[in-house]
């Protein structure tokens, strides 16, 4: 049973749109969200993370919008370029360095 | 410095072999997780650590052992290899079991 549900799987944008990955979990005890960004052959990268007591946070282009009472939470890349894409995941922690991912959205920036 | 390093970054083995990924990190981080990567699962905890001599499971963990004598290193052995443990294996380090610092990966196929 996956913790963390991520969806798209994948996801086509347009230069200068706006791509948006959803998240998902069940379990209340997370306490730490963060995403990352995986080039092909690459690590994942940290991108952005987000606390359960934060509803938004906004680094350059890239949000994440938490909702608690949901248990969702989502990334948005304004002005999506095409160096942006790669492969996205969330992730979600029970703190001391154990965590779960959602299986990840490739996504395509077409130029 | 180096970051994470990981070794081998390919390797082929045969059913019932046995093999050891290394991991070494030159950061001084005191938390070390191994995660598995499989097409469409996102990245699964096989086991981590919190401190040198300190390990423990994660989502995955049958078919594999790890021992964390330094700090610096975090060792992966597969006891008796099989098809189902063929994947790209990553390894991260933590300075505060927040924000993941992974390793460029090493991807195992088992015959």
């Amino acid at each position: 049973q996956q913790q963390v549900k991520q969806s798209p799987q994948s996801l086509i944008v347009q230069k200068g749109g706006i791509s948006i990955i959803n998240c998902a979990y069940e379990n209340t005890a997370f306490d730490y969200f963060p995403w990352y960004q995986q080039f092909p052959g690459k690590g994942p990268a940290l991108l952005i993370a987000i606390r359960p007591d934060v509803s938004e946070k906004k680094e350059g282009r890239f949000t994440i919008s938490f909702n608690k009472s949901a248990k969702q939470f989502s990334l948005h890349i304004m002005d999506s370029q095409p160096g942006d894409s790669a492969t996205y995941f969330c992730a979600a922690s029970l703190g001391f360095n154990k965590f779960y991912f959602g299986s990840g959205t490739k996504l395509n920036v077409k130029p | 410095n180096a970051g994470v390093t990981q070794t081998p970054k390919f390797q082929v083995l045969k059913t019932g072999q046995s093999m050891t990924l290394q991991c070494a990190q030159d950061m001084n981080h005191e938390y070390m997780s191994w995660y598995r990567q499989d097409p469409g699962m996102g990245l699964r905890l096989i086991h981590y650590s919190v401190g040198a001599g300190i390990t423990d499971q994660g989502e995955v963990p049958n078919g594999y052992n790890v021992s964390r004598s330094t700090t610096e290193d975090f060792p992966l052995r597969l006891l008796s290899a099989a098809p189902s443990q063929t994947s790209v294996y990553f390894c991260a380090s933590s300075p505060d079991s927040v924000e993941q610092y992974f390793g460029p990966g090493t991807r195992l196929t088992v015959t």
